[in-house]
């Protein structure tokens, strides 16, 4: 099926590192939204983007919505042990659906 | 307000089964969409209902149905399971007043042995 392309698949830091992930598609989206998830949960949703450009924080987390609506970063400042975890991007058209379309997701691991 | 609630939580069925995935949305929500994740194909959509009609559907073979209540309550059928079913299958609900997003459940594990 569809996905976004999401990279770096994983990433090995030390504990205060910040950290940055992004999702390219060679499609529009109208809205970007970042999730994580933790072992055996459902993703949990972190931010949401609706506007081309939209610049975005949640706590330690910032993510943007790209010019070209076709991309979307997500940057963690000053990782903590509690970040761990995978982190999924997802792109939504509107128009009568709400299929999501999902990256292949980030696995975070942090070194104490 | 409480969040997505799907049950059970884990299942195992064998080959040949029909399993029944149950999903109860955030009150007030009344579209709800239903993905299965593996380790392999990530995740992936497989239909949307909005008041009790699909309005989406994924790629997935006819043996993966759902439904939904009047209540917003919704359903998913996998008949005839066969091995590669095996996934934790989420659902998500939003309320579609506008720009919404989806709000996903703790999932369902399910093994087919």
């Amino acid at each position: 099926g569809q996905q976004l392309n999401q990279s770096p698949q994983s990433m090995f830091i030390q504990e205060g590192e910040d950290v940055s992930m992004n999702c390219t598609s060679s499609s529009i989206f109208n809205t970007w939204l970042w999730y994580k998830q933790d072992p055996g949960e459902g993703p949990v949703l972190l931010i949401a983007l609706y506007k081309a450009g939209e610049l975005t924080s949640n706590g330690r987390l910032t993510a943007q919505f790209g010019i070209t609506r076709k991309d979307s970063f997500l940057n963690i400042s000053a990782s903590i042990p509690s970040d761990v975890g995978i982190y999924f991007c997802a792109g939504q058209l509107y128009g009568g659906a709400q299929k999501l379309v999902f990256g292949q997701g980030t696995r975070l691991t942090i070194n104490p | 307000k409480a969040g997505v609630t799907q049950t059970p939580r884990y299942l195992i069925k064998t080959r040949g089964q029909q399993v029944t995935l149950s999903c109860s949305p955030i009150s007030g929500h009344r579209s709800v969409s239903w993905y299965q994740q593996t380790p392999g194909q990530g995740l992936q959509f497989l239909f949307e209902y909005f008041s009790e009609t699909q309005r989406n559907k994924g790629n997935f073979p006819g043996r993966f149905s759902g439904r939904q209540f009047s209540n917003s309550r919704s359903e998913m059928n996998v008949s005839t399971l066969e091995l590669g079913d095996s996934a934790l299958y989420l659902c998500a609900s939003s309320s579609l007043a506008g720009q919404e997003t989806q709000y996903f459940g703790p999932g369902t594990r399910l093994l087919v042995l």
